[in-house]
């Protein structure tokens, strides 16, 4: 069973503060995704990495993809109440396990006015 | 294009009591997914379908769940006879055949409180 970690497990913080989230596996993934859910709702796709180093950009998210593929990282500048959810990452892999995600335990945040 | 649609939103029932929660993935995804997620965890596969088939039904406790694409469209998810450790929000995804890089799309879940 491959497990994704994803640390801190919950995150409280001021608007206008950075933060960072990371996710780690002993296991290579094909692609990495990170997902943000509000309460009540399904995830929802923020982006996807898929190149060993890639840095991706969102707005105010950072999103990068370690160099063996084996872990990833989300940065937030400037936090900002609409921020505030569940941050989950997924590891998808190639092969016959093509379509199946394994998902981190994911990572609550609160951004407080 | 409409999303993924669940239904229902909520479900309250007692212990030993039987639940079926419905899903209607996008117009031409190939693939759908259930998937349970205790409250503040990441989401853990139950089953995948391929069509009509299933490609990855490892994680489904198959004394008690069972689910069924009979058509290739539409999904029922079942749980009988529920447990107190089913209470969860259980979610449905689809994603094309051949998509880029496995993304899924999800739909809003429905929550289950098993009392």
């Amino acid at each position: 069973t491959q497990l994704l970690e994803q640390s801190p497990q919950f995150l409280s913080i001021q608007e206008g503060e950075n933060l960072t989230v990371y996710c780690n596996s002993s296991s290579v993934f094909s692609s990495l995704q990170w997902y943000r859910q509000e309460p009540g709702e399904g995830p929802v796709l923020l982006v996807t990495v898929v190149t060993g180093g890639e840095v991706k950009k969102l707005k105010r998210l950072t999103f990068q993809f370690g160099d063996a593929r084996k872990d990833s990282s989300l940065h937030i500048t400037a936090a900002q109440p609409g921020d505030t959810g569940l941050y989950l990452c997924a590891g998808a892999r190639g092969g016959t396990s093509y379509g199946k995600l394994t998902f981190g335990q994911g990572t609550i945040l609160t951004v407080h006015p | 294009e409409a999303g993924v649609a669940q239904s229902p939103r909520y479900k309250i029932i007692e212990k030993r009591q039987s639940v079926a929660f419905w899903c209607n993935p996008i117009s031409g995804h190939a693939t759908l997914y259930w998937y349970q997620q205790i409250l503040g965890q990441g989401p853990k596969l139950l089953i995948q379908f391929q069509n009509n088939g299933v490609v990855d039904d490892s994680q489904l406790p198959k004394d008690r769940f069972s689910a069924e694409r009979l058509k290739g469209v539409d999904s029922t998810l079942k749980i009988q006879p529920a447990k107190l450790e089913d209470s969860a929000v259980y979610l449905c995804a689809s994603s094309p055949l051949w998509g880029p890089k496995n993304i899924q799309y999800f739909g809003a879940g429905t929550r289950l409180s098993v009392l």
